[in-house]
């Protein structure tokens, strides 16, 4: 199956820093990527979603300003949180639909997540 | 907007058959997913439909009603390894919105 990698899995940073996250579609091209936060126990909340060659589009009550999106290319998209605060502490996950594989739009494959940590 | 329901817990004992509902409103519907989550892990696809009826694969089934915005996922012959949590989604055009999740416990 499709497989999607993000990087990197664990981060810990310093109140006021930034943190830029990568996902790759490794063996397909991705023309839209997405954003999930994830609490604890709690479900996946879609934050935004990348689309390559043009903005992101952001879910309500995200700030684009704090969770920067780029989708560089058919296989990568970045985010970036900045100036990092304890409150952005979670876990990120990112998804892609492989949309030549002839499954259609249903079939999301999910990164591994990237569980970052804000002191 | 989009909201879904689904139980928070379910336990059922290893060879056992389990169901865990989902009902959703939302704006705008294209169909239903099933994924799976173990601990500090990210989802797994399990089953998608975008029409009424059951789909099979394998030990597991999801089922889709329009009319009642309910769907469900059967899980039949449970293993040990079943243990995590399992999420509905709805697909509004190209987005998912996902459940809060239902934690499923199997016990031996």
């Amino acid at each position: 199956g499709a497989v999607v990698s993000q990087h990197p899995s664990r981060v810990i940073c310093k109140s006021g820093t930034s943190v830029k996250i990568e996902c790759r579609s490794l063996d397909f091209q991705a023309t839209t990527m997405f954003w999930y936060r994830q609490f604890p126990k709690k479900s996946l909340m879609l934050m935004a979603t990348s689309n390559e060659g043009s903005k992101a589009t952001y879910e309500q009550g995200v700030e684009k300003d704090k969770f920067l999106i780029n989708h560089a290319s058919l296989t990568l998209s970045t985010l970036t949180v900045t100036s990092a605060h304890p409150e952005d502490s979670s876990f990120y996950i990112c998804s892609a639909r492989d949309v030549t594989s002839g499954k259609g739009q249903e079939t999301q494959y999910f990164g591994p997540g990237t569980r970052l940590l804000v002191l | 907007g989009q909201s879904l329901e689904q139980p928070s817990e379910v336990t059922a004992v290893e060879g056992a058959i389990v169901q865990i509902n989902c009902t959703y409103q939302t704006s705008g519907f294209y169909g239903l997913s099933w994924y799976q989550q173990h601990d500090g892990g990210a989802p797994t696809f399990l089953s998608y439909n975008a029409l009424d009826g059951l789909e099979e694969t394998g030990r597991f089934s999801s089922f889709l009603s329009r009319s009642d915005s309910y769907g469900y996922l059967l899980l039949q012959e449970l293993q040990m390894k079943d243990s995590a949590s399992y999420f509905c989604a709805v697909r509004n055009f190209n987005k998912f919105y996902f459940g809060s999740g239902t934690k499923l416990n199997v016990k031996p």
